[in-house]
């Protein structure tokens, strides 16, 4: 099974200041066939359901502000917030999709400096 | 509008069983490979399962540590996805969520708890 590394655990970052979240996988998640990384990124508000963000590495979901934006590529990724806002106080997850049992990161909690 | 709404939490004593169910609208529920993602409490997200659309030959695929105890199961006439749940153990105990499934889970209903304690 894959093993998805998140770091920082949390992060205080202040307004208008860039957020940089890392993710490490266990294996690549690189594949072959397509050229593709099969990782997504999702934002969890307190009490709500998380939110999918980007797929394949970098590409932002309809609607997601361009301020969030994905990097890497095979074991090492990058969420990056270019400009913090308030209402980006949040958990971020990363998660890989190359192969079940799809594994989560443990988190990282982002708030306001 | 997209929307997946899950049912059938509650508290359940250990050994017990649960059914929820999941509830789409909004899009071709038959098209749709679907996950269920669960969230125990102040922790983060693990992955369930998820079933294929019935044309992908339907079938269901489990983390390890509900392998055996729950099943995952759709009925596309009624647009609805289920997650049976038997032998159900302290450590089940978190909301579960329903999602689309394309590897990612792009769509997420609100989630239902389950609580399993004596």
């Amino acid at each position: 099974d894959f093993v998805m590394t998140q770091s920082p655990d949390s992060l205080a970052v202040s307004l208008g200041e860039r957020a940089t979240i890392n993710c490490k996988s266990s294996q690549s998640v690189l594949s072959s066939s397509n050229n593709k990384n099969f990782l997504a990124w999702y934002q969890q508000k307190p009490g709500q359901p998380p939110k999918l963000l980007i797929s394949w590495a970098s590409t932002r979901e309809s609607g997601v502000p361009d301020r969030f934006s994905g990097s890497g590529s095979g074991t090492d990724f990058t969420l990056t917030i270019s400009s913090l806002q308030a209402e980006d106080v949040a958990v971020y997850y990363c998660q890989e999709y190359y192969a079940t049992p799809f594994t989560f990161g443990q988190g990282t909690k982002l708030e306001i400096k | 509008e997209v929307q997946l709404v899950e049912s059938g939490g509650g508290l359940v004593k250990p050994g017990g069983s649960l059914r929820l169910s999941c509830a789409a609208s909004g899009f071709t529920f038959s098209q749709a490979a679907m996950s269920w993602v669960r969230q125990a409490p102040g922790k983060g997200l693990e992955w369930v399962g998820r079933i294929k659309k019935k044309s992908d030959d339907g079938t269901a695929v489990y983390a390890a540590p509900v392998q055996g105890r729950f099943t995952i199961s759709r009925d596309d006439s009624e647009n609805t996805l289920y997650l049976q749940m038997n032998s159900l153990k302290t450590e089940d105990t978190a909301v579960y969520y329903c999602t689309t499934y394309r590897g990612y889970m792009d769509v997420w209903g609100k989630g239902t708890t389950v609580t399993v304690s004596s």
